[in-house]
Parts: structure tokens; sequence; C-alpha cells
């Protein structure tokens, strides 16, 4: 296993048009978590899955967002109807259950979304 | 809600000498994890190290030491003997211990390790 890999690795896109960003976690995790980092911030949490369950969503997330996990292994989020204030980096994290505050997450290298 | 703030927004060091970021953080939780995580430029986060609040013990991992004052609430990073390899971001992360196991993120530190 070659740890969380996210597809695509960079997106541009038109203002309006619809987007689908993919995760695949270590396999032998069963939680999986989005993250939105903004240039020059910190990531802020979105959004996290147990298993297939989503379990929980930030405010962040609005209602032109969703995020899926079928089957408990890759997860996809896509954002509708994109605005430039979607630009940013969208981080997948992966962990082990109760194993988040031992190990902390295995973090994916990112999608960059521009929008434009 | 828990807040992580990091008051350096930049930092440079020379090769091998010690530098220090800082991170306070904000909660009413007790039982609670900090990280310190660091992110190279356009590559992935990679964990840096760890403390558990209800250690009193700072962790240390080989140049990574923290600093960990709870009821001042500061979590702080040294980096001994600083590489060029350390350049990057570094952000201070808050995690409850709870089902979900969240983290709250500072707004980061941009270190330069100067040769």
């Amino acid at each position: 296993d070659t740890g969380v890999s996210q597809d695509p690795r960079h997106k541009i896109t038109k203002r309006g048009q619809n987007v689908t960003f993919r995760c695949d976690p270590i396999s032998e995790h069963n939680r999986l978590y989005w993250y939105r980092q903004t240039l020059g911030q910190g990531p802020e949490f979105l959004t996290y899955f147990q298993n297939e369950a989503q379990l929980e969503k930030s405010r962040l997330l609005s209602d032109r967002f969703s995020a899926e996990r079928p089957k408990g292994s890759f997860s996809t989020l896509e954002i509708q109807r994109t605005e430039q204030g979607d630009s940013a980096m969208y981080l997948c994290a992966s962990s082990l259950g109760g194993g988040g505050p031992l190990y902390g997450y295995t973090f994916g290298s990112g999608t960059r979304l521009t929008v434009v | 809600a828990q807040t992580v703030t990091q008051s350096q927004p930049e930092m440079s060091v020379q090769e091998a000498e010690t530098v220090t970021l800082s991170c306070t953080y904000d909660t009413s939780e007790s039982n609670y994890y900090l990280f310190w995580y660091k992110q190279p430029p356009s590559r992935q986060m990679i964990l840096v190290i760890r403390q558990e609040a209800y250690k009193q013990q700072n962790a240390t991992e080989n140049r990574f030491s923290v600093n960990f004052q709870k009821a001042a609430k500061s979590f702080s990073l040294k980096i001994s003997d600083s590489q060029l390899g350390d350049t990057a971001m570094y952000f201070c992360a808050f995690m409850n211990n709870n089902a979900g196991n969240m983290l709250t993120f500072g707004g980061g530190t941009r270190l330069m390790v100067k040769p």
C-alpha cells in the first residue's frame, strides 16, 4: 500500500461547472476525512466517514458539496456549480478507527482546485 | 469549539541552529491530543510529533521536541540542529478525544532553514 492517493492533483474549472475529486485511503483504514486548505491557511475540517457512513459534516460543507464513500473504500467529493471561493486545496486523510489520537492521520497530497 | 493560534507567520533559522515555533490553543476539554504537522512545498502533510494532554512528560522525536504547558495552553515545537530539509510549513493541531477525532489546525508557520 502506497498511502493515501488523491486524483486529480490539479483541476482548473470554469465557474458554474461541477467537479468531482477522488480519494483512495490506506486499505485497512476505516475512517476517511476531507479537509479544505486555502492559500496560506491551515486545513479546515469538512466531513468524515467511518466505513461507508458519513458521520459528521462541517457547516463549511454547503448544499453544493456532497461526499460519498460507497462500500467503505474510496471516497468522492463533488462540488456543484463551482464558485471562485471554492478555489483551494482539498485534502483527504485516513486513519484506523480510534488510531487517530495515537498516530494522527495519513494525508494524501491533495487536489488543488482553481475556479476561473 | 477549539481554536489554535500560531502567532509566527514566518521564521528563519541558520542550518545547524535551534528554532522554536509557538502554538497556543483554547479548549474546555480535559482529554485531548496535540500534534505538529509538517507540510513541505507541494508535498503532503506528515506528522512530526504528538502529545497526549494527560502526560506531563514532553514528547521527543529525534531532533524534534515539544514544550507542553497545559495550564497555559501552550504547545511549542523545538527543532534542534536544523537541516535544509526542515524547510516547510508547520501546523499545530488539536484533536479532541471524541468519536470523530477531527483535527483543528492553526494557521501555520513558514520555516525557512538557511545554509
